[in-house]
C-alpha cells in the first residue's frame, strides 16, 4: 500500500536557526497537506499543495511540492519557541468523495532559547 | 462557530468490551473522517463518511465500524477491544473531503 516517509524523525535547533523536514511518498499524490501538532494537542491544518512544483509561503514557513508529486518539504526560517511541535505531512489519494490521507510519522521539532 | 467536538475526552475500558466514540463536525461540513493515532506515530486513516455514506475505509479489522447521522455527526464503534486499540482517536471534518481537515481534540482510549 501507499507509504509516506518523513525525515528527520527528530530535530533540536537553537532559536533563530532554520529547520527543514522532508516527505516522500511511494506513489504519486493528488495533493499533499501539512499539519502541526503541539505536545498533547491535535493536528492543525497548515497548508495544502496541489500542483506539481508548487511553492507556498506562510510568513517564515515555506512549503514545496515536487515535480513528480511524490515528495514535499517544509522549511522554517529563523525558528522561534512557538514553532515547537510535531510536523506531519499527509499524502492524499483521491477517493470517490474526498481524499484518503496517509500521514508520515512526523518530525518532532524542539527549539532551544 | 464551534470547531469539531469529540466525546468523551478520555475513556478507560477493559479488554473485550465495546466502545462508542462521538464526533460533531463543524457546522456545514458534510465529510467526517476518523483516524487512530498511537503514541509517537502519525494518524492512521480508519473511515471517511460523506453525506451519511461510507466513502473510504482504512486497513482496520471488522471490529471497527462507524456511521454518520442526518445531522452529519458521527460515531465510531469498536468491538472486542484489544490492548493494542489504546490510542488517541481523532475525528476530522471537511466541507467536501477534498481540502484540509479540521481535527477535533480527540478521545484518548486506554484499554486495560
Amino acid at each position: 500500500g501507499q507509504q509516506v516517509m518523513q525525515i528527520p524523525q527528530y530535530q533540536h535547533v537553537q532559536e533563530g536557526e532554520d529547520f527543514t523536514t522532508y516527505c516522500n511518498s511511494s506513489t504519486t499524490l493528488s495533493n499533499i497537506q501539512w499539519y502541526k501538532q503541539r505536545p498533547g494537542g491535535h493536528p492543525v491544518f497548515l497548508i495544502q499543495l496541489v500542483k506539481s512544483g508548487e511553492v507556498k509561503k506562510q510568513k517564515r514557513l515555506t512549503f514545496q511540492f515536487g515535480e513528480a508529486k511524490k515528495n514535499s518539504s517544509l522549511h522554517i526560517t529563523a525558528t522561534q519557541t512557538t514553532d515547537v511541535g510535531t510536523y506531519f505531512c499527509a499524502g492524499a489519494r483521491s477517493m470517490e468523495y474526498g481524499n484518503k490521507l496517509v500521514f508520515g510519522a512526523g518530525t518532532i521539532l524542539r527549539v532551544k532559547s | 462557530d464551534a470547531g469539531v467536538t469529540q466525546s468523551p475526552t478520555h475513556l478507560i475500558k477493559t479488554r473485550g468490551q465495546h466502545v462508542t466514540l462521538r464526533c460533531s463536525p463543524i457546522s456545514g461540513h458534510k465529510s467526517v473522517s476518523w483516524y487512530q493515532q498511537v503514541l509517537g506515530q502519525g494518524p492512521q486513516f480508519i473511515f471517511q463518511y460523506y453525506e451519511k455514506e461510507e466513502r473510504g475505509r482504512g486497513n482496520f479489522p471488522d471490529r471497527f465500524s462507524a456511521r454518520q447521522f442526518p445531522n452529519y455527526s458521527s460515531e465510531l464503534n469498536v468491538n472486542a477491544l484489544l490492548l493494542g486499540d489504546s490510542a488517541l482517536y481523532l475525528c476530522a471534518s471537511s466541507l467536501s473531503g477534498d481540502y484540509g481537515y479540521t481535527f477535533g481534540s480527540g478521545t484518548r482510549l486506554t484499554v486495560v
